[in-house]
């Protein structure tokens, strides 16, 4: 939403290019990893997840990909497009019912 | 399908002043939950509900009480509003907490407290 982000890292991308956004995650127990979509005004729209018995997962023109050695997960959008700027920020799961957010990266999409 | 809706989306509130903030799910989910986002920080957990008749406390607890009132719904209650809550609300849900299963969100509440 239009509160978050006065600090965030910012990735410009050239529309039609691929993007990759990364996030560090903390807890080597976590075992579930969503990536989320905010815009502005609005609230977090889910994109894709995956678990830890995987190292990569794909959907339509997004592919997340898990690094359990270096704790690290990342997001490519496909050929970004106008309206995939946003703030995009990945979540974490370990024992429970509590995910744990990361602080997000804004994406701009250059025309 | 609405999926989780929230009201009311702005709201305005003096020091000392209480209000609750409502959720309401369409999705037949088991767990619910209510954040507050803040600039610069993630999603903090304030309180959740794992289940219809069960509530716990999050990561930010101090300051709200909630309700799970049935199944549907979920509402987060400042009794004497502060301005450290000035923040945008968000409520969740979820099937069940404990699976690997995404949450998903309302609009979120944006809530001014002067």
């Amino acid at each position: 939403g239009e509160s978050v982000g006065l600090h965030l890292p910012t990735l410009s991308v050239q529309e039609g290019d691929n993007s990759i956004i990364n996030c560090a995650y903390s807890n080597s127990a976590s075992d579930y990893f969503i990536w989320y979509k905010q815009e502005s005004g609005k609230g977090p729209q889910f994109i894709i997840d995956i678990r830890s018995n995987m190292d990569k997962r794909q959907g339509q023109r997004v592919t997340v990909l898990l690094n359990k050695t270096v704790k690290h997960l990342s997001l490519q959008i496909a050929a970004t497009q106008p309206g995939d700027s946003a703030v995009y920020f990945c979540a974490e799961k370990a024992a429970g019912n509590k995910l744990t957010f990361g602080g997000g990266t804004r994406v701009l999409v250059k025309p | 399908n609405a999926g989780v809706t929230q009201t009311p989306k702005f709201q305005v509130l003096k020091t000392g002043q209480s209000m609750t903030l409502q959720c309401a799910q369409d999705m037949n989910h088991n767990s619910m939950y209510w954040y507050r986002q803040d600039p610069g920080m993630g999603l903090r957990l304030i309180y959740y509900s794992a289940s219809e008749g069960t509530t716990d406390k999050g990561e930010v607890p101090n300051g709200y009480n909630v309700s799970r009132l049935n199944k549907r719904e979920f509402s987060l209650r400042l009794e004497s509003a502060a301005p450290s809550q000035t923040s945008v609300y968000f409520c969740a849900s979820s099937e069940a907490g404990t699976l690997r299963q995404p949450q998903h969100f309302g609009d979120g509440t944006r809530l001014s407290i002067l």
